[in-house]
């Protein structure tokens, strides 16, 4: 099955700076690439996604790119902001419903 | 709104006990999943179902089974609860009638196993 990796674990940035989270994929088939957000105590809920015929995607301070080659993709958070802290997956898919997602990365951002 | 709702929210039970978490949803989407997250693990698919007679295997199926009573209803079942399935679980549905694929999780259910 498909196999998520996702870089790093923890991510701590000051109020302003960018916050940028790496994932690679083992399955060259897929062809769907979501991010989701859970706030403490929250359900995760959709950021973002991206398809496999596109390379970019972004949505105000928010972005995903995608390197189907190397069969990695990235979420990058610019002027991050206090209700930026959050734990952030990344999920990929060969249709549309089965999501294998990463393991999380856990976003504290400083005032 | 409509919404996706778990219950109960938190869970407390014994070795060897069956216990059975419910999801209810009102949006009248069609596909209905459950996940379990676990620290360092993130989400891990149990089951999935496309309508009432339509249920799958997901990732991690052993010692969990589903029943879809009907389109808004999707409950797990623990037939035989363990320690490691110590958990948070999540309900979501997702309609593919839509342009998008997101998926709508429900609160979650904390269920503890002792």
């Amino acid at each position: 099955g498909e196999n998520v990796e996702q870089h790093p674990s923890t991510l701590s940035v000051q109020e302003g700076d960018s916050a940028v989270i790496k994932c690679t994929y083992s399955d060259s088939a897929s062809n769907y690439f979501p991010w989701y957000k859970q706030e403490l105590g929250k359900r995760p809920q959709l950021i973002i996604d991206i398809r496999s015929n596109v390379g970019e995607k972004k949505d105000q301070r928010i972005a995903v790119t995608l390197n189907k080659t190397a069969k990695h993709f990235s979420l990058h958070i610019t002027e991050t902001q206090p209700e930026d802290s959050a734990v952030y997956f990344c999920a990929a898919s060969k249709d549309d419903y089965k999501l294998s997602f990463g393991a999380g990365t856990t976003v504290t951002v400083r005032a | 709104d409509a919404d996706v709702t778990q219950t109960p929210r938190n869970r407390i039970t014994k070795t060897g006990k069956r216990i059975m978490l419910e999801c209810s949803q009102t949006k009248g989407h069609d596909r209905m999943y459950w996940y379990r997250q676990d620290p360092g693990l993130g989400l891990r698919l149990i089951y999935y179902s496309f309508d009432v007679k339509d249920i799958n295997k997901g990732e991690i199926s052993d010692g969990y089974s589903v029943s879809r009573q009907a389109q808004a209803k999707f409950s797990l079942s623990l037939e035989s609860a363990i320690p490691n399935q110590t958990a948070l679980y999540f309900c979501a549905t997702s309609d593919p009638r839509r342009r998008t694929y997101e998926q709508y999780f429900g609160p979650g259910t904390r269920l503890t196993v002792t």
